[in-house]
């Protein structure tokens, strides 16, 4: 299987603030990258496919980078209501892997 | 608008199975794929399977094989995912996703079912 590896686990960050999240491939996955946001209790949500195509609906601050093994996903000001985890998945094989989220909280 | 039904939460005895249910509307069921994802308390997002609707043909995590079963009822528009044998590490909320023809990304997803197991 394809294990995707995000860094960091969390970070503390401040309204306004550019934030970036990496995820690391074990192998190449050309750009098949999905980000997902997930606020408590709640279903997550698609935010960013192929890498860095933007999903419908979804906020242009948002961004993703990146081919192959090594892709970013960055906030470019950081507002009250994405304050959630964010997690990476691959879609390069039938079996999908999610990396293991990253925590956006408030500092 | 493609909308995601799930059943209600179920609680287990370790040993037993549970059959949880996926309803769509409002799209061609049999043109999308189906997977299944689950999180447990405090715990990351956990990819299961997946199920074709137009056919039935499933793949499922290695963690997973010999444990799940994938189904699909295309009267009701309804997808099943069957878990045995549970044990206590399987207490979690279960989603099922659309996976987007397109764009190979789950953009639609179902509401969640809390599975607890607990003697």
């Amino acid at each position: 299987d394809i294990q995707m590896t995000q860094s960091p686990s969390s970070l503390s960050a401040s309204v306004g603030d550019r934030v970036t999240i990496t995820c690391r491939a074990s192998q190449s996955i050309r750009s098949y990258l999905n980000w997902y946001q997930q606020k408590p209790e709640k279903a997550p949500k698609l935010l960013i496919y192929a890498a860095s195509s933007l999903q419908s609906g979804v906020p242009s601050r948002f961004s993703g980078s990146g081919s192959g093994t090594d892709f970013t996903l960055t906030i470019s000001s950081l507002q009250p209501e994405d304050f959630a985890t964010y997690y990476c998945q691959q879609s390069y094989s039938t079996l999908r892997t999610f990396g293991q989220g990253t925590k956006v909280d408030i500092k | 608008q493609v909308h995601l039904v799930q059943s209600g939460a179920e609680v287990r005895k370790p040993g037993a199975s549970v059959k949880v249910s996926c309803q769509a509307s409002g799209n061609s069921f049999t043109s999308d794929y189906m997977h299944w994802v689950r999180q447990a308390p405090g715990q990351g997002l956990e990819w299961m399977g997946i199920i074709n609707p137009s056919g039935g043909s499933t793949r499922y995590a290695q963690k997973f094989q010999g444990r799940v079963t994938m189904t699909m009822d295309t009267s009701t528009s309804t997808v099943y995912m069957e878990l045995g044998s549970l044990r206590s590490e399987d207490t979690a909320v279960y989603y099922c996703a659309r996976d987007h023809d397109t764009f190979d990304a789950f953009d639609i997803w179902g509401q969640g079912t809390m599975v607890t197991v607990s003697s």
